[in-house]
């Protein structure tokens, strides 16, 4: 089972690149979110989704785009890339209903932005 | 004042003894909390739910709200050097992920 898998793990950009993150869960899980992780920022949502066809922003949207086409994929793009944007990216997923909040996590992209 | 805060550490202790993790809030409404557990270079893994008030424990784990002080803790018994990592507390006040906030996490290293 291979839960929720990022691709790439680390990429280099020079500023003004555009790049998009790849997510893809296996859990039949309708929702699906993205986070960054900056160093005494803790973990902040950029976007999320509750099913294919339904995006919304989170805290942190500015800079970046989502699409949800499947219920298995929610690419992250970045449209013009900018050294702010550096960061460790996180793709998530769970379930609609149930208990627990279980917001299971990939293991990450690293992102620099040059 | 932050909604959530968490002592970034880092803490150390050796290795069996009993490990002390905390997050005060500021929103009154949070009823639901959570401790994620995030090794290094990994992506944050579920460890405890708690609904509201009370504990619950989980083998060496307890998790413990106290609404009332806004305060909860999550308590690791005879720690491990696999207990290292970051742990990171996150609570909400809807059963809804876009609502969790999350803790900047404490950073705990279990010295053998």
């Amino acid at each position: 089972n291979a839960g929720v898998t990022q691709t790439p793990k680390f990429q280099v950009l020079k500023t003004g690149q555009s790049m998009t993150l790849q997510c893809a869960q296996d859990m039949n899980h309708e929702y699906m979110s993205w986070y960054r992780q900056d160093p005494g920022m803790g973990l902040r949502l950029i976007h999320y989704s509750v099913g294919a066809g339904i995006t919304d922003q989170g805290e942190v949207p500015n800079g970046y785009n989502v699409s949800r086409s499947t219920t298995e994929d929610f690419p992250l793009r970045l449209l013009s890339a900018a050294p702010s944007q550096t960061s460790v990216y996180f793709c998530a997923s769970s379930r609609l209903q149930g208990r627990g909040n279980t917001i299971y996590f990939g293991e990450g992209s690293w992102l620099t932005v040059v | 004042q932050k909604e959530v805060e968490q002592d970034p550490g880092p803490l150390s202790v050796p290795e069996g003894a009993i490990v002390s993790l905390n997050c005060t809030y500021s929103n009154s409404a949070f009823q639901y909390f959570m401790w994620y557990r995030q090794y290094s270079r990994k992506g944050p893994e579920l460890l405890m739910y708690t609904y509201s008030s009370g504990n619950k424990e989980d083998g060496r784990f307890t998790a413990q709200v106290d609404k009332s002080s806004k305060y909860i803790s999550l308590f690791i018994r005879d720690s491990q050097p696999s207990d290292s990592a970051t742990y990171l507390c996150a609570m909400s006040a809807e059963y809804r992920d876009d609502k969790i906030i999350f803790g900047k996490g404490t950073r705990l290293h279990i010295l053998p």
